[in-house]
């Protein structure tokens, strides 16, 4: 039981370049997120997913786009990566029956954008 | 002005202390509360879960509620090298697919 699980867990990027970072989950949960973290920011949430087929969006969308490709995966892209968004990316998984809040996090991807 | 504000620290205390670490929030629909410990160059992990008012013990941990201040806080007693991290609160609305609101973080370091 791998738990959430993330790819790449380092990547430098140039300006005006894309990627995805991929996530996958192996609890069965129904629930999917992505955070960005930044000094001094805390984690705040880009894109989460409540259930396979839909995506909403958090805090901080903009020059994201995400896939829910599956119940155990979702994907973040960055269609043309600016130097912004270097920062450290966790995503998330969380069990919506249960009566706790617990998010489940991977290990982060570090990116950075030149 | 965020939502919830977290004294970034850092915190050191020595080995054995009593820590008190605080957030405060502005949302008073928020009525879940947690704080997540998240080591270097690790993903948070779910350390206590509160909801509304009130407190919560959990072997060394103490979690406190206070909506009316909107007033949250983590006591460590008999502190441990081990604790050292960084803690983060975090908030949720009832009905909101569980997102969460973060505070920034206090790194905190235990002396031995």
């Amino acid at each position: 039981n791998a738990g959430v699980t993330q790819t790449p867990k380092f990547q430098v990027l140039k300006t005006g370049q894309s990627m995805t970072l991929q996530c996958a989950q192996d609890m069965n949960h129904n629930s999917m997120y992505w955070y960005r973290q930044d000094p001094g920011m805390g984690l705040r949430l880009i894109y989460y997913s409540a259930s396979e087929g839909t995506t909403d969006k958090g805090e901080v969308p903009n020059g994201y786009n995400v896939s829910r490709l599956n119940k155990r995966e979702f994907s973040l892209r960055l269609e043309s990566a600016a130097p912004s968004q270097t920062s450290v990316y966790f995503c998330a998984s969380s069990d919506l029956r249960t009566a706790t809040y617990e998010q489940y996090f991977g290990p982060g991807t570090r990116l950075t954008v030149t | 002005q965020k939502e919830v504000e977290q004294d970034p620290g850092p915190l050191s205390v020595p080995e054995g202390a009593i820590v008190s670490l605080n957030c405060t929030y502005s949302n008073s629909a928020f009525q879940y509360f947690m704080w997540y410990r998240q080591y270097s160059r690790k993903g948070p992990e779910l350390l206590m879960y509160t909801y509304s008012s009130g407190n919560k013990e959990d072997g060394r941990f103490t979690a406190q509620v206070d909506k009316s201040s909107k007033y949250i806080s983590l006591f460590i007693r008999d502190s441990q090298p081990s604790d050292s991290a960084t803690y983060l609160c975090a908030m949720s609305r009832s009905g909101s697919a569980r997102q969460l609101t973060f505070g920034s973080g206090t790194q905190l370091t235990v002396l031995p």
